[in-house]
């Protein structure tokens, strides 16, 4: 199946710094790709969608000016977490739907601990 | 408009024993459905899918699931537990891309709150 990659893995930032996480579809294009974040013991809650060569789309409660995202290639998104604070501290994770067989793969996630 | 209900957020079982993990829906369209597993730490792992095919699905790892309409259900099964499936449950919905025009945005997903599976030696 298609893969999806993510980096860093995890990354460990001081309070006020910025911090840019990468998806990439490895083997296919994405237009589109979501972004999620999830917090310890919960389910994943969208953030974002991010559209290839336009802006991207918040969900609702969302600061559109602290979580930026990049969508500027056909297999690239990012997603900076711009002053980030302790409660940023969460486990990012990418998806890009293949239209072609209408399936979501996953990037394997981003952990965040902002000190 | 789409949701779905998890309605257990935790199911212990033994070795051996049949696991069901419970998952009700909601939807405006003719929904896909989706179940991933989650190990500690790592990214979702596709277990299975419906998208309007065969109601009775079978996915990896001896799981399978059935889409009951009548019922808004997509009940996660499997027959023998092992000490491997413990792990977190997600189940799953998105809007049909069948629409025309709709952009990315019908593939939005929009998860339950999770099913924590222990398995007991």
């Amino acid at each position: 199946g298609a893969v999806v990659s993510q980096h860093p893995s995890w990354v460990i930032c001081k309070s006020g710094t910025s911090v840019k996480i990468e998806c990439r579809s490895l083997d296919f294009q994405a237009t589109t790709m979501f972004w999620y974040r999830q917090f310890p013991k919960q389910s994943l809650m969208l953030m974002a969608t991010s559209n290839e060569g336009s802006k991207a789309t918040y969900e609702q409660g969302v600061e559109k000016d602290k979580f930026l995202i990049n969508h500027a290639s056909l297999t690239l998104s990012t997603l900076t977490v711009t002053s980030a604070h302790p409660e940023d501290s969460s486990f990012y994770i990418c998806s890009a739907p293949d239209r072609g067989i209408y399936e979501q793969y996953f990037g394997p996630g981003t952990r965040l601990t902002v000190t | 408009a789409q949701s779905v209900t998890q309605l257990d957020s935790h199911v212990s079982v033994s070795e051996g024993t049949p696991v069901l993990l419970r998952c009700n829906y909601s939807s405006s369209y003719s929904p896909s459905l989706f179940w991933y597993v989650q190990h500690p730490n790592k990214g979702l792992q596709l277990l299975l899918k419906y998208t309007s095919a065969a109601t009775l699905v079978k996915g990896i790892n001896g799981f399978e699931a059935e889409f009951k309409k009548s019922e808004t259900s997509f009940h996660l099964t499997k027959p023998s537990a092992h000490m491997s499936d413990a792990a977190e449950y997600f189940c799953v919905v998105s809007g049909t891309p069948k629409l025309k025009n709709s952009g990315g945005s019908n593939y939005k997903l929009t998860f339950g709150k999770g099913t924590l599976l222990t398995v007991n030696p």
